[in-house]
């Protein structure tokens, strides 16, 4: 079945940089677009950035433009999210998740377990 | 920017009919879906493309959407059915997600 594997949690320093990765399995990698949600503690769902593994394009939510980078591995099946100069209100579960539909960018299923990224002094 | 709007809560007894609105600026001209997150998982998609069940989901779920709101409807709702739910639409290439209900089946 479809599965979305997530690398585990991460404890960061304010400035610092995080990388969290998504290893896919059960399908056909280069079909989907991998979107990235975040959600801060108690708080909603924050979309932030495709990217397609087809041919790698990508597309950046404006408030994380500049900051954050989404790249693939086709060879391993991994996408990666890179998030730059952290801050505290960075400190959420950050999630990979699949497109619906093969080349297309709408809507989310299935799910990474989630990443806790926590960004403190 | 674009906003979807979402009551913070939703109570109702078992086998009731629960209702969940999504309100947004002319949100009938776009297409939405819902996904239900239980505590300490991952979000699920439960309605896609307003109507559409993705497999393995009750059919006691159901969507529509019109005018300026967005409505996740659970028919004879059950307590296993309790989380927070969000819709989520598109509008200028960017992935919107309500803030959040949730629903109390009790």
């Amino acid at each position: 079945q479809v599965k979305l594997v997530q690398s585990e949690a991460e404890v960061k320093k304010p400035g610092a940089s995080v990388k969290v990765s998504c290893r896919a399995s059960g399908y056909t990698f280069t079909n989907y677009a991998m979107n990235w949600v975040r959600q801060a503690p108690g708080q909603g769902l924050e979309w932030m950035a495709w990217i397609s593994a087809y041919n790698g394009n990508t597309n950046y939510a404006r408030k994380f433009q500049g900051r954050v980078t989404m790249t693939t591995d086709t060879s391993t099946n991994t996408a990666y999210m890179e998030l730059r100069t952290l801050r505290s209100d960075d400190t959420a579960i950050y999630y990979c998740a699949r497109d619906v539909d093969p080349f297309s960018t709408s809507w989310y299923n299935p799910w990474g377990q989630g990443t806790l990224v926590t960004v403190s002094s | 920017s674009f906003e979807l709007t979402q009551p913070p809560s939703v109570s109702v007894s078992p086998g009731q009919t629960a209702t969940i609105t999504c309100s947004g600026h002319m949100l009938g001209d776009k297409s939405t879906a819902w996904y239900q997150q239980k505590p300490g998982q991952s979000p699920v998609l439960v309605i896609y493309e307003d109507t559409k069940r993705p497999s393995g989901i009750p059919e006691r779920f159901s969507g529509s959407n019109s005018g300026n709101t967005g409505i996740l409807t659970i028919s004879g709702a059950q307590v296993m059915d309790e989380g927070d739910y969000y819709c989520q639409a598109w509008d200028s290439s960017t992935a919107v997600f309500g803030g959040g209900t949730k629903l109390t089946v009790l």
